[in-house]
């Protein structure tokens, strides 16, 4: 168990739906990842936040939306779904931007199928 | 930008054999970070081993070791006494030392064991 809580673990919906995906970091960590994987694909990063800011952006759509909230859990928004957003995606979590030789922590996934 | 590159798509090994995955990156950076990420069929990402790219002693962590060559940029694993339970997808991944502390991952390698 690396610490890092995401839910819901799964999730089907329709095209054209909104969907909200739910992280809580690890105790302490400060730094919270998004990342897309699709079926047999590698991972891309989507965006991080530090402290309840942005601090690094990568290939997120823009009907892709994310948030960290005061109390550090962190909420990725997807909306307008297509078919191909489809992909496991995780969070992952850090104890500071700033601390040198960290590591981060994956949770386990939430599957999200577009139908 | 960095990148990280995985040549392998796929490699076999007998049980209670050695194998090696390579990984090469590219970064003009001198002080950064290297990990190997191991994924099974669960789909979980597991941390099995992290380099500082100021250490020269290379990574060891039982069965999974590391030959780190900062010159070349290149950064292998290998997996002595292989297992069937070391099935799995394998990313590498580099993080700066500074910046974004963003993690870039390769597409990754298959590693079948055969019993």
């Amino acid at each position: 168990d690396s610490g890092v809580t995401q839910t819901p673990k799964h999730l089907i919906t329709a095209t054209g739906q909104r969907v909200t995906l739910r992280c809580s970091p690890r105790s302490g960590d400060l730094s919270v990842y998004w990342y897309q994987q699709s079926l047999d694909q590698g991972l891309q990063f989507l965006i991080q936040y530090y402290n309840g800011e942005e601090r690094a952006k990568g290939n997120i759509l823009e009907r892709f939306s994310a948030q960290q909230f005061p109390d550090l859990h962190s909420e990725l928004n997807l909306s307008s779904l297509e078919l191909g957003d489809s992909a496991l995606y995780f969070c992952a979590s850090s104890v500071s931007v700033g601390d040198s030789g960290n590591t981060i922590y994956f949770g386990e996934g939430s599957w999200l199928t577009v139908v | 930008a960095q990148t990280v590159t995985q040549s392998q798509p796929e490699m076999s090994v007998q049980e209670a054999e050695t194998v090696t995955l390579s990984c090469t990156y590219d970064t003009s950076e001198s002080d950064y970070y290297l990990f190997w990420y191991k994924q099974p069929p669960s789909r979980q990402m597991i941390l099995v081993i992290r380099q500082e790219a100021y250490k020269q002693q290379n990574a060891t962590e039982n069965r999974f070791s590391v030959n780190f060559q900062k010159a070349a940029k290149s950064f292998s694993l290998k997996i002595s006494d292989s297992q069937l339970g070391d099935a799995a997808m394998y990313f590498c991944a580099y993080r700066s030392a500074s910046g974004t502390y963003k993690y870039i991952f390769g597409t990754g390698t298959r590693l079948k064991v055969l019993a």
